[in-house]
């Protein structure tokens, strides 16, 4: 089965700050993953599928790109609601990634 | 509003049976597969399975076939999530989801239903 790596496990940064988050997968999985948000308590929250399309209604400070086998969901401009956790998801058995907790 | 409504929270005993439910609203339920994952804290989000409400095709994992078994009602815009004997290890949140139409990613999520198995 196909593994996505992610890191970091958590990140602290400040409002306005450049966030970066990265899923590297084991294997060659095109361009096929997605990445979500998740607030304590809450489901789950799709912003980004095919690695950088941008689900509608998402702020468009969230983007995801591809280099590869890793993949990158960026926030330009660290905002007070982005504190969550953040998880990718590849399509291939739908394995998710391990999450980044976000702090501020 | 698109959205996907489940069951409330459950608390079981080991060996119990349990069926949890998924409706969902605001679009034409056939017209998306739809999923289910558990949360716990200490795997994180599993895939479950998947389910087409149009005609009942189902994809399992791999690693919990046989354990659950899911089921969809078209006419009532529903999906369930069944255990005949629930296991400690089965103590989750489970959310359903809906799958993109051409993607295989999820859009909509139930609010989740926290399923406690404790004797």
């Amino acid at each position: 089965d196909i593994q996505v790596t992610q890191s970091p496990s958590t990140l602290s940064a400040s409002i306005g700050d450049r966030v970066t988050i990265t899923c590297r997968a084991t294997l060659s999985i095109s361009y096929w993953l997605a990445w979500y948000q998740q607030k304590p308590g809450k489901a789950p929250k799709l912003l980004i599928y095919k690695a950088s399309a941008l689900e509608s209604g998402v702020p468009s400070r969230f983007s995801g790109s591809r280099s590869g086998t890793e993949f990158t969901l960026t926030i330009t401009s660290l905002q007070p609601d982005d504190v969550a956790t953040y998880f990718c998801q590849q399509y291939n058995s739908y394995v998710f990634g391990g999450g980044t907790k976000v702090e501020i | 509003e698109v959205q996907l409504v489940q069951s409330g929270a459950e608390l079981k005993k080991p060996g119990e049976s349990l069926k949890i439910s998924c409706k969902g609203s605001g679009y034409s339920f056939g017209d998306h597969w739809i999923a289910w994952m558990r949360q716990t804290p200490g795997k994180g989000l599993e895939w479950i399975g998947l389910i087409n409400p149009s005609d009942s095709d189902i994809r399992y994992s791999p690693a919990l076939q046989g354990q659950v078994t899911i089921s969809a009602d078209k006419s009532f815009s529903s999906a369930s999530l069944e255990w005949s004997s629930l296991k400690a290890s089965d103590t989750a949140t489970y959310f359903c989801a809906r799958r993109k139409v051409d993607q295989d990613a999820f859009d909509i999520w139930g609010q989740g239903t926290v399923v406690t198995v404790s004797s």
